[in-house]
């Protein structure tokens, strides 16, 4: 059975940093492309970054291209995105996402909570 | 960016009723390998997004046959046959053809 689980999320001031994590299971990270979906708190969804298998290729979404950092370790089965200079406005639960295009399978989301 | 237009937003239904979503692209979405990918997800109170069809009409494993995809160039339809209590939820469409990929607003369907 394929499981995303996330970690990391929590309450940061305006300008901070987290860094959150995803650890899959039930199938082989190293040969699925893999993104990062949000959804502020009652609103709709958001898509955030792509990377490819072997993280050589990454994608953003203009609204935090420059601030966050998609990235991957396959031989710990393990997603990251880094979340720099955090706003208001990234207040969002965040989703672990398995093959971009068709967001097949998804995690249970961790909130990320920028206020002062 | 592509923008995915839903209609309506708000759909009340009456059990057992059909239900019907639609959802329009601002350009075409044909990709390279001559496949649409539009996709239809539902999210439940308090779960994440289900993924319920891909490439416009392709059911994914699972998803009860009272749900149907169907749509073509621009236009995209999501239909319930007959609505059951365990459709209430907030339903997405969704481009996975252009980077960026996006999501329509979102239509929450709920029992009257």
């Amino acid at each position: 059975e394929v499981q995303l689980v996330e970690s990391g999320g929590g309450l940061v001031q305006p300008g901070g940093s987290l860094r959150l994590s995803c650890v899959a299971s039930g199938f082989s990270l190293s040969s699925h492309w893999m993104s990062w979906v949000r959804q502020a708190p009652g609103k709709g969804l958001e898509w955030v970054a792509d990377i490819n298998q072997d993280g050589s290729e990454t994608h953003y979404v203009d609204s935090v291209e420059g601030r966050f950092t998609i990235s991957r370790d396959n031989a710990k089965n393990s997603l990251y995105l880094q979340m720099n200079s955090l706003r208001v406005e990234d207040t969002a639960f965040y989703y672990c996402v398995r093959d971009p295009r068709f967001f097949q399978h998804w995690g249970q989301g961790t909130l990320v909570s920028v206020s002062s | 960016d592509v923008v995915m237009t839903q209609s309506p937003l708000s759909l009340p239904v009456t059990l057992g009723q059909p239900a019907s979503i639609s959802c329009r692209s601002s350009q075409g979405l044909v990709y390279s390998d001559g496949n649409i990918y539009v996709n239809w997800f539902q999210q439940r109170p308090g779960q994440s997004p289900r993924l319920l069809f891909h490439t416009i009409s392709k059911r994914v494993s699972g998803v009860p046959d009272r749900f149907s995809g169907s749509g073509s160039g621009t236009d995209f339809k999501l239909e319930i046959s007959r609505v059951e209590a365990e459709d209430v939820g907030v339903y997405y469409c969704m481009q996975g053809t252009h980077w960026p990929w996006t999501f329509g607003q979102g239509t929450k369907v709920d029992i009257k």
